[in-house]
């Protein structure tokens, strides 16, 4: 089983919608998660880190679930340039495949 | 800085040709990392590094070669090429591997023929 496993999508929304999304893991002891945002296949870049108390950032909230073991995504108000596919890097240099989001107008 | 920069972009091979793939890194980060990215796949670690000198396999390492004389390098040695290993090929750096931030180089793509 992967270390960190993620839905795949495709999450199809329309402007200004709220999109949610998570990734699984299966170590326990796992400390520190992130997401990473990655356009065209191009190079992943860090969107945000993920803390035991939950993360905001803007329109972006992440949040960490230990008892489930789960970490989520969730993008208020979406915009066209939130088109991407997400990432979740876990324990040990472990990605998940990526959740893929198209935001349409 | 530069940040991590990886050459070539794009390599076409022949079955059985080997090549290496570049990496280089400027924020003397101590972590270094091989990934691969196939459709569906998301990003497989090949071969990581916690320091000069000091390598250990990832998750898909079968057919892949690395060293790490310097901080700044982490080269990836394809010894005979196959089809399977047509992928994009991208290096990171990190100051830790776990809890920081990992650094990304722009991909090399390459096809196998």
């Amino acid at each position: 089983r992967k270390e960190v496993e993620q839905d795949p999508g495709p999450f199809n929304v329309p402007e200004g919608a709220t999109v949610a999304f998570n990734c699984t893991y299966s170590n326990s002891a796992s400390q520190s998660f992130f997401w990473y945002r990655q356009d065209c296949r191009k190079e992943p870049k860090l969107l945000m880190s993920v803390y035991s108390s939950g993360n905001e950032d803007g329109r972006f909230t992440a949040q960490l679930n230990r008892a489930s073991q789960y970490i989520s995504l969730l993008i208020r108000d979406s915009k066209l340039s939130d088109s991407a596919t997400y990432l979740c890097l876990g324990w040990k240099l472990s990605f998940g495949a990526g959740t893929t989001v198209t935001v349409r107008a | 800085n530069a940040g991590v920069t990886q050459t070539p972009k794009f390599q076409v091979l022949k079955t059985g040709q080997s090549m290496t793939l570049q990496c280089a890194q400027d924020m003397n980060h101590e972590y270094m990392s091989w990934y691969r990215q196939d459709p569906g796949m998301g990003l497989r670690l090949i071969h990581y590094s916690v320091g000069a000198g000091i390598t250990d396999q990832g998750e898909v390492p079968n057919g892949y070669n690395v060293s790490r004389s310097t901080t700044e390098d982490f080269p990836l040695r394809l010894l005979s090429a196959a089809p399977s290993q047509t992928s994009v090929y991208f290096c990171a750096s990190s100051s830790g591997l776990a809890g920081e931030t990992q650094y990304f180089g722009p991909g090399t793509r390459l096809l196998v023929l």
